[in-house]
């Protein structure tokens, strides 16, 4: 099936662990997104990803390090780990440029990281 | 920020329409507006977008005012699936904009 897959689901990892989370898309997109959704279910972009290149960072904390290895690609690496950083996380991929039948975005599942 | 104002909640019987407003008052000329659900523990999904004319797909139907300052998404059949948080969302198709979300609607359907 064509679409955004995250791994793990579900995360539960101890304050100042070092976890990462995967992201592919096999849709042919070239851009690659990073959101965060905390308990007040708001959803905040954290990065952007076009072809391999950081074109957008959030003000987010250093301890957060995506990584694309190819543009299918996004994983996240999050470093010492604290509670304020549980959240789901969702990957989400797009064509930049208006290419295809429509430009907007496809997500994942989610994945829910919880810290304790 | 968002540009949008959404309500943010809205019933709706199951079986009737579920016509979501939203206001986008500072909507530039290059913008489109897309509308985004998200049900419950699952990732947003995208619903349709348009720019000037009314838009209609197998999801839903999209209506534009005429000095694009508002519109609504039309959901000409709701079902209790149906039940979500819709994002109305105004941006470029070009360039490095990503979608920012609001708070949007919760829209329950109700048996």
């Amino acid at each position: 099936d064509t679409a955004v897959s995250q791994t793990p689901k579900y995360l539960v990892t101890q304050m100042g662990n070092d976890k990462s989370i995967k992201c592919e898309q096999n849709l042919g997109h070239d851009t690659m997104y990073w959101y965060k959704q905390d308990s007040k279910k708001f959803l905040k972009i954290m990065f952007s990803y076009n072809n391999k290149e950081l074109i957008i960072n959030e003000t987010v904390p250093n301890r957060f390090s995506p990584k694309s290895p190819d543009k299918a690609h996004l994983n996240l690496h999050i470093n010492s780990l604290e509670l304020g950083d549980s959240a789901v996380y969702f990957c989400a991929s797009s064509h930049q440029t208006g290419q295809g039948t429509h430009y907007g975005y496809t997500f994942g599942s989610g994945t829910r990281l919880t810290v304790v | 920020d968002a540009k949008t104002t959404q309500p943010t909640s809205m019933d709706c019987a199951e079986g009737r329409a579920a016509n979501l407003p939203c206001n986008h008052s500072t909507i530039s000329g290059n913008e489109y507006v897309y509308w985004y659900r998200q049900i419950h523990s699952q990732g947003p999904q995208y619903i349709i977008h348009g720019l000037k004319n009314n838009e209609t797909n197998e999801m839903a139907s999209l209506i534009i005012t005429e000095d694009r300052k508002s519109s609504t998404l039309i959901l000409p059949h709701a079902t209790l699936r149906d039940t979500a948080v819709y994002y109305c969302i105004v941006r470029v198709t070009s360039g490095n904009t990503p979608l920012v979300f609001g708070k949007g609607t919760r829209l329950s359907v109700i048996a």
